[in-house]
């Protein structure tokens, strides 16, 4: 079956550290893989996403890129911000018409200035 | 500005008491969905929808139903609410293989 690990939080960084957020999956064939971010008090929002092995999805300076030979997509980071605190969500798809989506647990990050 | 709303964004109920939650979206979409978030549990899928008439339960679907009566609206029901069912409940739409866009949530207290 289909499911998503994602790093336990919470997380705390300084401003400026660099940033991981380790995600692996489980999945039969090739889904799309994708990185939601949830602001406090908001739904989530799509952050980046990548639809095939050694795509690399990018966007507001996160990065994440599918690795098909270790079953991940890890996000990364290289100068967090205080707005950058949120909880993140690894998540795949299904390969149905619709795209099913299957999250992670997701992880929390405070960054302090 | 197309856009996905739920109503309302906070509730307080009873035990046993029915529960209509909605949703509304202005993107067209065929696609809906609904998901409910706890702690150490991620999102999981309730209900989800591929167009009007059609339904389909998700991982955690007993205790909830769906109605799909035109594009806009997918109404979410809890025909009987417990305690177990407070959370956080999401709304979201995609069109045919494309990206969910997520609504602003509803917070769901059972008494």
């Amino acid at each position: 079956g289909n499911s998503v690990t994602q790093m336990e939080g919470p997380v705390t960084l300084s401003e400026e550290a660099f940033l991981t957020i380790n995600c692996t999956y489980t999945a039969t064939g090739y889904p799309s893989l994708f990185w939601y971010v949830q602001y406090p008090g908001e739904g989530l929002q799509l952050l980046l996403k990548a639809t095939k092995a050694d795509d690399k999805g990018s966007n507001k300076g996160f990065e994440a890129t599918y690795r098909k030979e270790t079953t991940s997509f890890h996000l990364e980071k290289g100068s967090v911000q205080v707005s950058d605190s949120a909880v993140y969500f690894c998540a795949l798809s299904d390969l149905t018409g619709a795209n099913n989506l299957f999250f992670g647990t997701g992880t929390r990050l405070t960054v302090i200035p | 500005d197309a856009e996905i709303t739920q109503s309302p964004r906070h509730k307080i109920t009873e035990t046993g008491r029915q529960v209509t939650l909605a949703c509304h979206q202005t993107w067209n979409h065929n696609n809906m969905f609904w998901y409910r978030q706890d702690l150490g549990h991620g999102l999981r899928l309730i209900h989800y929808s591929y167009g009007v008439q059609d339904t389909n339960k998700g991982e955690v679907s007993d205790g909830y139903s769906v109605s799909r009566s035109n594009t806009e609206d997918l109404p979410l029901t809890l025909e009987s609410a417990a305690s177990s069912q407070t959370s956080v409940y999401f709304c979201a739409s995609s069109d045919q293989g494309k990206t969910q866009y997520f609504g602003p949530g509803t917070r769901l207290l059972v008494l």
